[in-house]
């Protein structure tokens, strides 16, 4: 089984503040990282996928980069908003046969933004 | 709008029981996906599917079969259900991975077995 390590578990903030996460994945065999926003009561939702080193990607007041060589993904929530609040989760996909398109999950970031 | 419909949002049932889990998507994905969902532990890969009639084994497949006779329709069966089948189960379709296209998940069905 993969090992797809997020950090930190949860996150409490003041709305306006600037917040990150990290993922960590195994950098051999690389295919794709992913990120999902996941709210209460609704269907993860995909934010980005990622496939080459050094990737930045940038949807509004969120975005993350990619480092493949040592195997980590940041999530940069700027001016973080109470709308914000969810479970953030990254999954590695790597490459070869039959299980590529596979996604192994981390276990998630809990953000809170408090008014 | 592009969906993936699971049949039930919760559903109580007794062990022993053979419980059907039922997933459907209209974007015509070659890929589809069950997963389960416990706290502390992540979202866990039970089986998925990349054609129809074709299927393999996730991380945790055991007590766990699938039927993907159609390539719209992804079934979860849990042959005689048991008490630590009680989980949130999440279906998800996607394209094959080089069109770098997340997941689509549907809502989620919430399964107690008692």
């Amino acid at each position: 089984i993969l090992n797809v390590e997020q950090s930190p578990q949860s996150l409490h903030v003041q709305e306006g503040d600037s917040t990150n996460f990290t993922c960590s994945f195994p950098s051999s065999n690389f295919y794709a990282l992913h990120w999902y926003r996941w709210e209460t009561a609704k269907s993860p939702e995909a934010l980005f996928v990622m496939t080459l080193n050094g990737d930045e990607k940038k949807k509004g007041r969120i975005s993350a980069t990619l480092n493949t060589k040592e195997g980590y993904s940041y999530l940069y929530i700027k001016g973080s908003q109470p709308e914000d609040s969810a479970t953030y989760l990254c999954a590695y996909n790597n490459a070869g046969g039959t299980s590529y398109g596979k996604l192994t999950f981390g276990q998630g970031t809990i953000l809170t933004v408090h008014p | 709008d592009v969906k993936v419909t699971q049949s039930s949002r919760y559903l109580v049932k007794r062990t022993g029981e053979k419980v059907f889990l039922e997933c459907v998507q209209d974007m015509d994905h070659e890929n589809m996906f069950w997963y389960r969902q416990d706290p502390g532990l992540g979202l866990r890969l039970i089986y998925f599917s990349y054609d129809v009639k074709m299927k393999e084994k996730g991380d945790i497949p055991e007590g766990y079969s699938v039927s993907r006779e159609k390539k719209e329709r992804f079934s979860l069966i849990l042959e005689s259900a048991s008490t630590n089948q009680t989980s949130m189960y999440l279906c998800a379709s996607s394209p094959p991975p080089e069109f770098n296209y997340g997941y689509t998940f549907g809502s989620g069905t919430r399964l107690t077995v008692v």
